[in-house]
């Protein structure tokens, strides 16, 4: 089936950069998603790759290789608020219209 | 610009009873998405309405329906609650089709 795939846990700490990957299986894709959710909060908007390449936000930069079907989210000078779940997200072909979610990568950074 | 908004942000409700969620987009945006998270199904998609019509519907019961009114607010209502139902329910808003979702706080059921 048409599936994001990612890490369930990640731990790195203060200061380290952390690189969290997605895989997708699917043939038909209309660009990768990042977002970030605090305990007990809702997700935030982080990313979103249309094409290939780097997407740099401040710390926070974003890759998609379509080619290898596979994309990451990089997050650099890890501080301890950066502790959250992170998720990719597609709009994938068969269900254009429906954000199909990975599983979440829960990220702990350590002092 | 103001946020999404949902209300209400918590509520606890019995088996066999209904809930009615709400959900106000941000200004100028026609899509409305309604998700369910639970810690063992991650997020799943509920359904999507587009300019009062439901467009897409996830892998729910007929229990789950929802509507969306002529000023982009949406409603999702749950009958006959389970157990199961209990979980974080959250409602995202975009201006089209596959274009940035933005979230909502979620309300937050639990059903006894």
């Amino acid at each position: 089936g048409q599936s994001l795939e990612q890490p369930s846990e990640v731990t790195a700490v203060e200061g380290a950069i952390v690189q969290i990957n997605c895989t997708y299986q699917t043939s038909g894709f209309y660009g990768l998603s990042w977002y970030q959710q605090h305990d007990g909060g809702a997700p935030t908007f982080l990313s979103y790759n249309a094409l290939d390449g780097l997407e740099e936000t401040g710390r926070f930069s974003s890759f998609l290789s379509r080619s290898d079907s596979y994309g990451y989210l990089l997050l650099q000078e890890l501080q301890m608020k950066d502790s959250a779940s992170y998720f990719c997200a597609a709009y994938l072909s068969g269900s254009a219209r429906q954000l199909t979610f990975g599983s979440g990568t829960q990220l702990t950074v350590l002092p | 610009k103001a946020g999404v908004t949902q209300t209400p942000r918590y509520l606890i409700k019995t088996r066999g009873q209904q809930v009615t969620l709400s959900c106000s987009p941000i200004s100028g945006h026609r899509s409305v998405s309604w998700y369910q998270q639970t810690p063992g199904q991650g997020l799943q998609f509920l359904f999507e309405y587009f300019s009062e019509t439901q467009r897409n519907k996830g892998n729910f019961p007929g229990r789950f329906s929802g509507r969306q009114f002529s000023n982009s607010r949406s409603e999702m209502n749950v009958s006959t609650l389970e157990l199961g139902d209990s979980a974080l329910y959250l409602c995202a808003s975009s201006l089209g089709q596959r274009e940035t979702q933005y979230f909502g706080p979620g309300t937050r059921l639990l059903v006894l």
